[in-house]
């Protein structure tokens, strides 16, 4: 079946580097995404990557694939109190067609 | 570039009744998809809507239905509601490729009493 974990709390302080974790089970998945929900609204694309892939940079985030593992994870360099969100882990299920498995989220909170 | 636009933002309903919701994709997108997040949970796939037909659909019972319009707009409607259905529900928006990143609007919060 297709499932994805993620820790569910993490607090970090300000100036800091976060690193959210997320374990997938689709060996086929051929994307896997980052999204950043904060109160009361919508899923924010943060990033994504290939399966073929093991790393990709975007500025403060760097996502680390290990394919072997299926674990993925998301690190924040240079935390900010702005981060303070929910983080959602989504993969791509061989079903395809862009509909995305989630997991339950990681609460991140920033104190200054 | 108007990202996804849903309508309306908040809806409170009794038991039994139904509801419609609305969802705007963005702009050059042609696939709507539909997701419920129930409080504390990650988004769950209802259906997705491609050239006005349903393309795939997840473990939702009838009672949930769509349509897509040729301006490729989307509607969501849910039958008979019970309390279990209270909950955020998303739109997102792709291109009809596979694997194409999903956009997602702000999503319209249902309460049923």
């Amino acid at each position: 079946g297709e499932d994805v974990e993620q820790s569910l709390f993490l607090s970090v302080r300000e100036g800091d580097s976060s690193v959210i974790n997320c374990t997938y089970t689709d060996s086929s998945s051929t994307y896997l995404y980052w999204y950043k929900q904060e109160p009361g609204a919508g899923l924010q694309l943060l990033t994504y990557i290939f399966s073929n892939m093991d790393m990709k940079q975007d500025q403060r985030l760097t996502v680390l694939l290990n394919k072997k593992d299926k674990h993925l994870s998301l690190r924040i360099a240079d935390t900010q109190t702005g981060d303070s969100a929910i983080y959602f882990c989504a993969e791509i299920p061989t079903s395809g067609y862009s509909t995305l498995t989630f997991g339950k989220g990681t609460m991140l909170l920033v104190s200054p | 570039d108007a990202g996804v636009t849903q309508s309306p933002t908040h809806l409170i309903k009794t038991r039994g009744q139904q509801v419609t919701l609305r969802c705007s994709p963005k702009s050059g997108h042609d696939t709507v998809s539909w997701y419920q997040q129930a409080l504390g949970q990650g988004p769950q796939f209802i259906f997705q809507y491609y050239e006005e037909e349903e393309r795939q659909r997840g473990n939702f019972p009838d009672r949930f239905s769509g349509h897509q319009f040729p301006n490729y707009s989307s509607e969501l409607n849910v039958n008979a509601l019970l309390l279990g259905d209270s909950a955020l529900y998303l739109c997102a928006s792709s291109t009809g490729t596979s694997n194409s990143p999903l956009h997602f609007g702000n999503g319209t919060r249902l309460t049923v009493t």
